[in-house]
């Protein structure tokens, strides 16, 4: 079955503190793997997309990595500000002859609390 | 447009009415998605359409919910006999359909159900 977990459900940081999110995946035939923040009442916005072949991908202070062996990726977010309160949702895709369907988590709660 | 538009961006309906909810994707994008969103929670997937394909329909919750899109166009997502139980944001994304390409989301319809 293709799933996709994230860890912590909730976060709780203090601003200018650094963060790690997590996100195991078992999507199978894997293409490539996105991170998205959701503002609330808003519709998510991507972070980065990385695919099998990448292991690192950064966005301003935003920088995710990718293992595809062990099937786990990270958000890690650097100097935390007050404007990245939102959840975190990680996406997993099948390859495109699978229908390129994408697989979601249930996202990580940010709180950044100053 | 540059992004995906929905409407309406707001929807209270009394319950038993029928809704319609639209989608207008990018253009050019193949794939789109309708996900909903209770309150709290992860994003629910509920039908998927690539191109000409027969669309994935295994999210929709009951038969009182039902879509359409013709080609590459606009989609439309109509829930008849509204519950309250319906209640929730109701998210487009649609996307290229290729290998390593991200999907872009609408900010969403928030229906509520009275």
């Amino acid at each position: 079955k293709n799933q996709v977990e994230q860890s912590p459900q909730s976060l709780i940081i203090l601003e200018g503190k650094n963060c790690t999110l997590q996100c195991n995946y078992t999507v199978s035939p894997f293409s490539n793997l996105r991170w998205y923040k959701q503002d609330t009442g808003r519709g998510p916005v991507s972070l980065t997309i990385m695919t099998f072949s990448e292991n690192t991908k950064s966005n301003g202070r935003y920088t995710a990595t990718l293992d595809a062996d062990t099937k786990q990726s990270s958000l890690h977010i650097t100097a935390s500000q007050l404007s990245d309160s939102a959840s975190y949702i990680c996406v997993a895709s099948m390859i495109k002859a699978a229908g390129n369907k994408l697989t979601f988590g249930g996202g990580t709660r940010v709180l950044v609390k100053p | 447009g540059a992004g995906v538009s929905q409407s309406p961006s707001n929807k209270v309906t009394e319950k038993g009415k029928d809704v319609e909810l639209r989608c207008d994707p990018i253009s050019g994008h193949t794939a789109l998605y309708w996900y909903r969103q209770r309150l709290g929670q992860g994003l629910e997937f509920l039908i998927y359409f690539q191109g000409n394909s027969a669309p994935d329909k295994s999210g929709l919750p009951s038969d009182r919910f039902s879509a359409e899109r013709t080609g590459e166009s606009v989609s439309t997502l109509t829930i008849q006999r509204t519950q309250q139980e319906d209640s929730a944001v109701y998210l487009c994304a649609s996307g290229p359909g290729g290998w390593g390409y991200g999907y872009t989301f609408g900010s969403g319809t928030r229906l509520t159900v009275v």
